[in-house]
């Protein structure tokens, strides 16, 4: 069965204290690593896609990188505005099958 | 350009009733993708739309049934509603194997 897992589960940054955020998978034949940010009460907002272990893609503090096994989300010098939940989906092979999602974690940084 | 939208933005009922959620894609997008999320939980897969037709389904029963119409905007009906289905509701389009782009969602409570 095809699985994401996430953690921590909940994790909390001064403002400024650089981390990562860890995700875990098991998707067949994976087609896909995405990578989402969620406000409470909304809906996902598309982060990043990576298809290939070694790339790498980045936007502003965030930096998402892709190995055989898992993802990484690196937050440099985090501020307070970067508070949420982060989700993490993959893919299985090709088409467009439906993401599998795994629980999120849910950032708070600390001015 | 509209983003994902989704109505109602609430919604309120109670045991036994049926609801019906709607959504509008993402100007160019042809598929449209439903997940239920809990409290807490990432978004599950409930299924998915392409011309039309239900392509793919997950492990949701027979009381989650859906549509699209011609012009690609789609409806989520689910009927005798349980306490088990309060959730937020959420709607992503996409082009047909690309990048889901997810709407504001609908938050379902059940009395």
């Amino acid at each position: 069965e095809d699985q994401v897992t996430q953690s921590p589960e909940a994790l909390r940054l001064q403002e400024g204290e650089s981390s990562s955020l860890n995700c875990s998978y098991t998707v067949s034949g994976l087609r896909g690593l995405f990578w989402y940010r969620q406000d409470p009460g909304k809906g996902p907002e598309f982060l990043f896609t990576l298809y290939s272990a070694g790339e790498e893609k980045e936007k502003e503090r965030l930096k998402a990188t892709l190995t055989k096994k898992e993802s990484f989300l690196h937050i440099t010098a985090p501020k307070p505005e970067d508070s949420a939940t982060y989700l993490c989906a993959g893919r299985a092979h090709s088409g467009n099958t439906p993401l599998v999602f795994g629980k999120g974690t849910r950032l708070s940084v600390i001015a | 350009d509209a983003g994902v939208t989704q109505s109602p933005t609430h919604l309120i009922k109670t045991r036994g009733q049926q609801v019906t959620l709607r959504c509008s894609p993402k100007s160019g997008h042809d598929t449209v993708s439903w997940y239920q999320q809990a409290l807490g939980q990432g978004p599950q897969f409930i299924f998915q739309y392409y011309e039309e037709e239900e392509r793919q389904r997950g492990n949701f029963p027979d009381r989650f049934s859906g549509h699209q119409f011609p012009n690609y905007s789609s409806e989520l009906n689910v009927n005798a509603l349980l306490l088990g289905d309060s959730a937020l509701y959420l709607c992503a389009s996409s082009s047909w194997g690309d990048t889901q782009y997810f709407g504001p969602g609908t938050r379902l409570t059940v009395l």
